[in-house]
Formats: C-alpha cells, structure tokens, sequence
C-alpha cells in the first residue's frame, strides 16, 4: 500500500496570507488526524476527521480549519498567518483497532512564515 | 491536563553504549506508544504496549509498560548510528475521545 503523502513538502509564506495543505491517506483508511509540530511545545493535536465528518478538534483558534472529502483526502487551511505559524505540520492515517490505534504519519509540511 | 513528561530531554552517546529513555506521567492509559522520527520526515510507530508490565522487544530495543499503566521506559543496547532521531511517546485513554497524549521526546544522538 502507498503511504500517506502530503503535499508540498516546504512552503515559505508571508504574515497575513492564507495557505492550504493536502494529505492523501493510506488507501481504505476513513480517518485523518492534523498535528501541528514545535521544537518548544511537541505535537499539538488540531483536529481529527472520520467520513468528512470533525470528530476532534484541539485548542486551536478559528483560524485553523480543516475538511476532509469523500475519497477520504484531506485539507487544513490556515488563514491569516501568523510568525508563531511556523512548524511542521503534520498528517497521520489513522487505522482503528479495539483497544488500539494506530496512526500513520506522512513526512509532513514544514512551514515558514516570514 | 494529562502530560507525558519524557527524560532526558536530549542524549548524545558512542556508538555500542546502552541506554534508557522514560516517559512518565500522572494518569493512567489504556495504551502507550513509542513512536522514532527522523529529520524531514513523520514519526515512524515502533511498539504498542497495552498491558501493565508488558514488555515488548523490537531487535535492539526493549519497551516496557509500568505496572500501573502510568509509565514507559525504551532500552536500546548498542546503540548504532542508525539509531538516531526523536524518540516519542503517546498515550491513549479510551475515554478521552481516542485522542493521544504526546511526549515532547527525547532526542537521540549516536556518534559513530
């Protein structure tokens, strides 16, 4: 099975602007979760999606969003940048199993906000 | 809040030494996993334990889960170059939504 992609790899944006990250998940996988990742502050879970629908969402602000559709393929938006924006962002396929669960991450998005 | 606390925070050794990483916490799990990320890339899973006092071995390295379920230890024996990268730990609390609860990590360096 092909793994989970998310395009593109390095994006390098200006305060003020919008962006929009793509994640592909492992082919039969109906789960997505998006981590945002600091040197300071680790993974920070942003939300989660199952069948395009929210399932969970961190502490993030509104300014964070994301979709997910029907082929399961996924999409944070982040709008308004900010310099505190800059991390690597980072997709997970999620397989569901009894007690547990197991996520498969993508290589990630990192971003630069200058 | 639950918080995984992982020690040390970073960790630089010679290629052939052992060494023990921790992740500890307050609160009790239903499952811990112990994920390595490499530069440029996602955390890759190792191991999954699910039962108090389990232990786990993948080659080299040996994971245990506490008695409790509160917390973790990753051994790795001779440890090689190739061992290198960022080590975490997440917990899952069945009723906390199936959220994880991540690790800041333990950063590994291995020097040839």
């Amino acid at each position: 099975k092909a793994g989970v992609t998310q395009t593109p790899r390095y994006l390098i944006k200006t305060r003020g602007q919008q962006v929009t990250l793509s994640c592909s998940p492992i082919s039969g996988h109906r789960s997505v979760s998006w981590y945002q990742q600091t040197p300071g502050q680790g993974l920070q879970f942003l939300f989660e999606y199952f069948s395009e629908t929210q399932r969970n969402k961190g502490n993030f602000p509104g300014r964070f969003s994301g979709r997910q559709f029907s082929n399961s393929r996924s999409e944070m938006n982040v709008s308004t940048l900010e310099l505190g924006d800059s991390a690597l962002y980072l997709c997970a396929s999620n397989l569901y199993g009894g007690r547990t669960d197991t996520q498969y991450f993508g290589p990630g998005t990192r971003l630069t906000v200058l | 809040t639950q918080l995984l606390e992982q020690s040390p925070q970073f960790l630089s050794i010679q290629e052939g030494e052992n060494l023990t990483v921790y992740c500890n916490s307050s609160s009790v799990f239903s499952s811990l996993q112990w994920y390595r990320q490499e530069p440029g890339e996602g955390p890759v899973l190792l191991v999954t334990v699910v039962t108090g006092g389990e232990v786990k071995k993948l080659k080299r390295l040996t994971f245990q889960f506490g008695d409790a379920r509160k917390d973790s230890s990753l051994h790795i024996t001779a440890a090689q170059p190739g061992d290198t990268g960022l080590y975490l730990c997440a917990g899952a609390n069945a009723g906390n939504n199936r959220k994880l609860i991540w690790g800041l990590g333990t950063s590994l360096a291995v020097n040839p």
